[in-house]
Order: C-alpha cells, then structure tokens, then sequence
C-alpha cells in the first residue's frame, strides 16, 4: 500500500544551524505535499506545504523542496531557534477514487539547543 | 474566531464503557476527519466524511463509529469493541478533499 518514510526519527541541532527533514514516498500519484509542526500535547499546525507543480517554496525561515521523479521530498528551516522544537510530520496525498488519501510520514522530533 | 475546538482535552473511562469525543468546527468546511495517533508514530486515520449525512471507513475504523448530522459537528464514538482504545485523537477539517486539512488540539482519552 502506500507508504510514506521519513527521516530522522530525532535530530538535535544548535541554535542558528540548518535542519532538514526527508521524506518518500510510494505513491507515484500523490500531488501535494503538507508539512505539519506538533508540539506537546496538541495538534498538528500546517507549516508550509508544496504542490506537485513546484519544485520548490519557501515561506520566511522554511522552505520546501520536491524531487517527483526520485518521489522525494524534504523540509529546510534555517538559523532555528529554540521554539521551533517540536515533532514534525511530512505527508502526501494520492488519488483515490473517492477520496485523495491523505499518508502520514512517522514523525521527526526536532530539538534546538540553546 | 475560526477554528477546530475538541472537547474534553482529557477523559478516562473504564474498560467495556462507550465513550463519544466532540468535534466542532466554524470553518464552514465541507470535509471532516478522524485520526488516532499513538506515541511514536505517525496519524492514523479512523474515518472522514465529506458532506454532511456521508461518512466513510478510513484505515483502522474496527471499534469506532461516527455521525455527520450537521456541517459543524462530527463526533466520534469509542467503543467496547475497540481492543486498544487508550490515543490521542485528532480531529481535523478541510474546505473540501483538495484543500489542506486543518486539526483541533486533539483530546487524550486513557481507559482502564
């Protein structure tokens, strides 16, 4: 079925470095790309996301690439700061016959240290 | 102020109980959702719905049932059947299935 990994499960960066989260995907259908940012105890926040057309989208600090044809993709955010700790998860969604299934990637936790 | 409000943020109930956990939105989305989601791992969906009156089984549906009987609310019943019932529940909406899904701040339940 399909699938979506992503990569790493943690990743402990210093304040003012670059992260960067990976993920791919199996389903060579899907055509939009959210990435949602989780902190404790509530729910996922769209962050940024990118749609099959585009190779690439940056909002401020984030910034989403897309590679179709190797079916990855990968989030970027630049100069962190502490409150950008959190657990982030890619997605994509493919296309059903009556509903474009939305597929969760397992989750990066991100921690920025001071 | 817009948004996806769920309520309680915590419940506990004992084993064999049903238990229903409320979903509300005043978006004005068309599109609905239910997502389970456990430590660790990514967001499992439990059902959708689409319009009102309409709903339908996502991946792990066993154990849990839904209603849609108006655009704002979309409630979602645990029940006895559902072996492994302790989660976190999300709850999530769109405009319609091709726009992005927005999510509430998700309700813990622990049943014993």
């Amino acid at each position: 079925g399909e699938n979506v990994e992503q990569h790493p499960s943690t990743l402990s960066v210093q304040e003012g470095d670059s992260a960067v989260i990976k993920c791919t995907y199996s389903d060579s259908a899907s055509n939009y790309f959210p990435w949602y940012k989780q902190e404790l105890g509530k729910g996922p926040q769209l962050i940024i996301d990118i749609r099959s057309n585009v190779g690439e989208k940056k909002d401020q600090r984030i910034a989403v690439t897309l590679n179709k044809t190797a079916k990855h993709f990968s989030l970027h955010i630049t100069e962190t700061q502490p409150e950008d700790s959190a657990v982030y998860f890619c997605a994509a969604r493919g296309l059903k016959t009556s509903y474009d299934k939305v597929i969760f990637g397992p989750g990066t936790s991100l921690s920025v240290i001071p | 102020d817009g948004g996806i409000t769920q309520s309680p943020k915590y419940l506990f109930r004992k084993e064999g109980q049903n238990v229903t956990l409320s979903c509300e939105q005043n978006l004005n989305h068309d599109a609905m959702y239910w997502y389970r989601q456990d430590p660790g791992q990514g967001l499992r969906l439990i059902y959708y719905s689409q319009i009102v009156n309409d709903f339908q089984k996502g991946d792990i549906a066993e154990g849990y049932s839904v209603s849609r009987e108006k655009k704002e609310s979309f409630p979602l019943t645990v029940t006895s059947a559902q072996k492994n019932p302790t989660a976190f529940y999300l709850c999530a909406s769109s405009r319609d299935r091709n726009y992005e899904q927005y999510f509430g701040p998700g309700t813990r339940l622990t049943v014993t």
